[in-house]
Formats: C-alpha cells, sequence, structure tokens
C-alpha cells in the first residue's frame, strides 16, 4: 500500500537561516507530488506541484523553492526564513490509474514557527 | 473563475444528522472530494465522487450532482469526535484541486 512521509513534525527556526522540509512517498511509481501551506485558521494554499522528476510548478510568487530530485521525493526550501513563512505545511500526492484519479493523500505536516 | 462555496460553520446535536453542502465552478471536473481535518492535524480523505449518486461509508455519506455544481457530505448518529472542519475541494482539468474554506462542524452534547 501507498504512505507518504513528511517529516520534521515541528521545526522553530530564526529568521534569516535557512529551511528544507522533506517528503516522500512509498508504494507509488511517477506520483504527482504537491506543497501546500495553511495558515492558523485559514484554507490550504497550494505552493508548488510536480508531475514528474525535475518538474516543478510554481502556484504563489515567494520566498520558498522547491525540488524533485526522485520520483518520489519532493523538497521544500528556502535560503532565508520570513516571519510570513510560518505555518503548516503539507506535502501530498496523487497517482492516476488510466485516466481517473487514484486517491489524494496528505502527509501529517510540519508546523514551522519562524522567530 | 473557478470558485467552492462551503458554509463557514455549522453546529449540531451529538446522535443527530448534518449535511454539509457545497458548490462549485471549476474548468473542467475530474471529481469532488471531502476531507475531515482535526485542528492541528493534516487533512484525512473522506470520499471521492466522480460520478453522479449517493456514496455510502458507514456514518459518513457524499453525494455529487454534476449538472448542477453541487455535492454534500452527510454525517449520520454524530459523535463528539466529528467536531472539526470539512473540506470540500473540486478537481479541474489540469487535475488541481480547487478548495473550498472549509466548515467548522461543532457537535454539542
Amino acid at each position: 500500500s501507498q504512505t507518504i512521509h513528511q517529516w520534521p513534525a515541528t521545526l522553530v527556526q530564526p529568521v534569516g537561516s535557512p529551511l528544507s522540509l522533506e517528503c516522500t512517498v512509498e508504494g507509488t511509481s511517477n506520483p504527482n507530488l504537491y506543497w501546500y501551506r495553511q495558515a492558523a485558521g485559514r484554507g490550504l494554499q497550494l505552493l508548488f506541484y510536480s508531475v514528474g522528476i525535475g518538474q516543478i510548478s510554481s502556484e504563489v510568487p515567494q520566498n520558498l523553492s522547491a525540488s524533485r530530485p526522485q520520483d518520489r521525493q519532493f523538497i521544500l526550501s528556502s535560503k532565508k526564513l520570513l516571519l510570513s513563512d510560518s505555518g503548516f505545511y503539507l506535502c501530498a500526492w496523487t497517482g492516476m490509474v488510466g485516466d481517473r484519479v487514484d486517491g489524494y493523500t496528505f502527509g501529517s505536516g510540519t508546523r514551522l514557527t519562524v522567530v | 473563475g473557478q470558485n467552492i462555496d462551503q458554509p463557514t460553520e455549522m453546529t449540531a446535536t451529538e446522535g443527530a444528522i448534518v449535511q454539509i453542502n457545497c458548490t462549485y465552478q471549476t474548468s473542467g471536473f475530474n471529481g469532488l472530494f471531502w476531507y475531515q481535518q482535526h485542528a492541528g492535524e493534516a487533512p484525512t480523505f473522506l470520499s471521492y465522487n466522480v460520478l453522479d449518486g449517493l456514496e455510502e461509508k458507514g456514518r459518513f455519506s457524499s453525494f455529487l450532482s454534476r449538472s448542477k455544481g453541487y455535492s454534500y457530505l452527510l454525517l449520520k448518529e454524530l459523535q463528539m469526535k466529528d467536531s472539526a472542519s470539512y473540506l470540500c475541494a473540486a478537481m479541474d482539468s489540469n487535475y488541481q484541486l480547487i478548495w473550498g474554506a472549509g466548515t467548522k462542524l461543532i457537535i454539542k452534547p
């Protein structure tokens, strides 16, 4: 069965420090991968998505970047964190069976506090 | 444009039934998802409808009418642990999810 792993669960980082959050998926190949952010009490905002290795689409201009070095690995990064980068970061994956969507599942999330 | 509408908040009584409605407008359509999200946790998948009709899974059911751009999530025999936010999301022609803001469901004893 497919599983998605996301770490760390919580992170406190000072302003100006770098960031690297990692997400991996097991039990599937060529998944679509997504990074979302959720501010406290707010809805989900799509940050990046990837349909294959090295293919990254950005939905909003921001202080963050994403990379997909391997088929089942998705990384969210920043060179210098801002206070406004605080939030709940969620990785998600979806697969396709023919032209039918095969689930859309979230990782457990990383709560980032920039201080 | 693309849009999802669902009520901001609903209140129901333990043991009762509640229906959470969702209307959507998307460029193309590849299905409607419902998620449950408890405070501080990641969303968990509840249902996925791509064809018209009602799908039942235990105490939870989800309905879809593509012609009306309408879905609902029906929760029966409400329990206190059902207090959470319920997120509706429609998948467009590019297989991207368009998210509603979520419905906060409060269950009272």
